[in-house]
């Protein structure tokens, strides 16, 4: 069946510019996870929605960086005033509810100039 | 704080021989293990899990061994081929807390032929 898929697949933007990054989950996946890679760094969590729960946001580096999940199914990031230190990969993951395996998108590589 | 690490960043194995990939955590919270491997340009795939209340989970040619004890995990692959070239990650979750996963920077396997 079909992965889970992410849009767009690279993002360039100046600084200071908004972006919104979109992920769709795997059809009938209740989680559904949002991280980033740094250049030369582990894949690092920012946000987490279960169900029709309250997100856990504490991963979220900053207050420029929010996430919704509409009808709990497809996600987007969005990024506000764009920094050079937020250029990263941003990928999406999804898993069913009762199990503890993610599985992830291709990812957004996203450059901020 | 690197709460899950994997301190070999680079790892080369001939073909046929056995690959050791090792990692180490210190949250003593977490209760669930995974291993992904990715290839440039893609997002992680999903290889192997271990729960807390076991020590080995096989799957094929891949075994994660856990030293609880030790706060220790490792990933064999034997035998090594070369279409296993690729960037191991360790990760790790508290599935108590919800299923956010941290990971480890990664290993880079080479297998050569």
């Amino acid at each position: 069946g079909a992965g889970v898929s992410q849009s767009p697949s690279n993002k360039v933007t100046e600084k200071g510019k908004d972006v919104e990054l979109r992920c769709d989950p795997i059809s009938g996946h209740t989680a559904l996870y949002w991280y980033r890679q740094s250049l030369g760094q582990g894949l690092e969590f920012l946000i987490y929605f279960q169900g029709n729960s309250a997100p856990d946001k504490s991963g979220l580096p900053s207050d420029r960086f929010s996430a919704e999940r509409t009808g709990g199914s497809v996600s987007t990031l969005t990024i506000q005033r764009t920094q050079q230190e937020d250029s990263a990969v941003y990928l999406c993951a999804s898993s069913p509810a009762t199990s503890e395996t993610q599985y992830f998108g291709p990812g957004t590589r996203l450059l901020v100039l | 704080d690197q709460q899950v690490k994997q301190n070999s960043p680079s790892l080369s194995v001939q073909e046929g021989r056995i690959s050791i990939l090792n990692c180490d955590y210190t949250n003593s919270m977490f209760d669930y293990f995974l291993w992904y491997k990715k290839y440039p340009a893609e997002g992680p795939t999903f290889l192997i899990s271990i729960s807390s209340i076991k020590d080995k989970n096989e799957d094929g040619r891949f075994t994660v061994f856990l030293n609880k004890s030790a706060k220790h995990l490792s990933l064999h692959i034997v035998p090594s081929q070369p279409g296993d070239s690729a960037v191991y990650f360790c990760a790790a979750s508290d599935t108590g807390g919800g299923n956010k996963l941290t990971f480890g920077t990664g290993t880079q396997l080479k297998v050569e032929l």
